[in-house]
């Protein structure tokens, strides 16, 4: 079993939608999770850290589910720009190094 | 304030031929990543310096990968004897060394050919 799954898509929905992304992954001890942006031939930036409770940064809003070891990712009134690939990320503790999932891929058409 | 700058941005070279790359981390960051990134692939972790301790070099692939990281800066990942399965993006990253919540900023990465 892969260590963080994601369905890499792609989602082809049109402006204004809501779109939803999930992952999961398999190490019951990880500690930090994350969502990176990927825009083609472009280095991975981080989008947003996912917290136990849940976070919202403006359009987007994640959550956490450690008992499922589930993470999902919500984009509402999805723009144009947000067309990417977004990496499920997960981490052990300290400062060990990121585990990443192959991505799911959105775009958005006008 | 200046981010993580790798080079060169590109690389193409004969199989068997040795190659160096180079990333400077942000300053202040003492904790720096390699990853690799082949195509249609996630990324994928090679080696892992923090401060003055032994790198993590669980991810190497092969004894024909290398890495330093002199004065707890720059780092050179060299790769000898190149292959064609070499041919990735190469990218780097690094971080404050604080708490398992530090994100990691990387790189624009050196797109390595292998012909």
């Amino acid at each position: 079993r892969k260590e963080v799954e994601q369905d890499p898509g792609p989602f082809n929905v049109p402006e204004g939608a809501t779109v939803a992304f999930n992952c999961t992954y398999s190490n019951s001890a990880s500690q930090s999770f994350f969502w990176y942006r990927q825009d083609c031939r472009k280095e991975p930036k981080l989008l947003m850290s996912v917290y136990s409770s849940g976070n919202e940064d403006g359009r987007f809003t994640a959550q956490l589910n450690r008992a499922s070891q589930y993470i999902s990712l919500l984009i509402r009134d999805s723009k144009l720009s947000d067309s990417a690939t977004y990496l499920c990320v997960v981490r052990g503790s300290g400062n060990t190094p990121l585990v990443f999932g192959k991505g799911t891929r959105l775009s958005v058409i006008a | 304030g200046a981010g993580v700058s790798q080079s060169p941005s590109n690389k193409v070279t004969e199989k068997g031929k040795d190659v160096e790359l180079r990333c400077d981390p942000i300053s202040g960051h003492t904790a720096l990543y390699w990853y690799r990134q082949s195509l249609g692939q996630g990324l994928e972790f090679l080696i892992y310096f923090q401060g003055n301790s032994a790198p993590d070099k669980s991810g190497l692939p092969s004894d024909r990968f290398s890495a330093e990281r002199t004065g707890g800066s720059v780092s050179t990942l060299t790769i000898q004897r190149t292959q064609q399965e070499d041919s990735a993006v190469y990218l780097c990253a690094s971080s404050l060394i604080q708490g398992s919540n530090q994100p990691q900023h990387f790189g624009d990465g050196t797109r390595l050919s292998i012909l």
